[in-house]
């Protein structure tokens, strides 16, 4: 039943260690986005997928490398993880196109980087 | 560029007081507006939105009304619970362009009973 999955919900990992976050949509949606949120609970718009191909790049440092092997995945591989990138990680689907275009979003996946 | 500027919280009211969080937006061309929420602990859920000038979306007793001629689409609502305790989130998007969307920094919310 659930619309938006992330896996996993909490990641704790050393710096310089390489890491995956997954996301699943059952939705039927064509677009797909990762959404930052950093620890004031500002949150910004990272990469956007539509129908596997990257529609938005946001000026993110090139360790980060998403990955869309069809239209209900988008995965984010982070490496040589920093301690800045510690946050949580939103993803999100849509269909693209129209004025009431709906967002919704995973249940986010906490970074914690030591 | 486009932006959203949302009051900036937090804010603390007593059960059954009225809310207003305050948004204006900055965008070049024609938004869309959003509410989202966010409770404690979980992902961001729409709360209402509003796709043209005029227009009013409203759910849960929430309220918010698209100006264009003052760039704004302030939440309302006229008696808050204490499970409206939660960070309200104002955003835009643009229809036809990325469609990202671009959010205020965000508005902690707690009600006490």
């Amino acid at each position: 039943d659930t619309a938006v999955s992330q896996t996993p919900k909490y990641l704790v990992t050393q710096m310089g260690n390489d890491k995956s976050i997954k996301c699943e949509q059952n939705l039927g949606h064509d677009t797909m986005y990762w959404y930052k949120q950093d620890s004031k609970k500002f949150l910004k718009i990272m990469f956007s997928y539509n129908n596997k191909e990257l529609i938005i790049n946001e000026t993110v440092p090139n360790r980060f490398s998403p990955k869309s092997p069809d239209k209900a995945h988008l995965n984010l591989h982070i490496n040589s993880l920093e301690l800045g990138d510690s946050a949580v990680y939103f993803c999100a689907s849509s269909h693209r196109g129209g004025r009431d275009n709906e967002q919704f979003f995973g249940p986010g996946t906490r970074l914690t980087v030591l | 560029g486009n932006s959203v500027t949302q009051m900036e919280g937090p804010v603390t009211l007593s059960e059954e007081a009225f809310l207003t969080i305050n948004c204006t937006y900055t965008a070049t061309g024609y938004p869309s507006l959003f509410w989202y929420v966010q409770y404690p602990g979980e992902g961001l859920q729409l709360l209402l939105k509003a796709t043209k000038a005029d227009d009013k979306g409203s759910n849960k007793g929430f309220e918010a009304t698209y100006r264009k001629e003052t760039t704004s689409f302030h939440l309302e609502k006229g008696s808050v619970q204490v499970s409206d305790s939660a960070v309200y989130f104002c955003a835009l998007t643009l229809p036809g362009g990325s469609e990202k969307l671009v959010f205020g920094k965000g508005t902690k919310l707690t009600v006490n009973p």
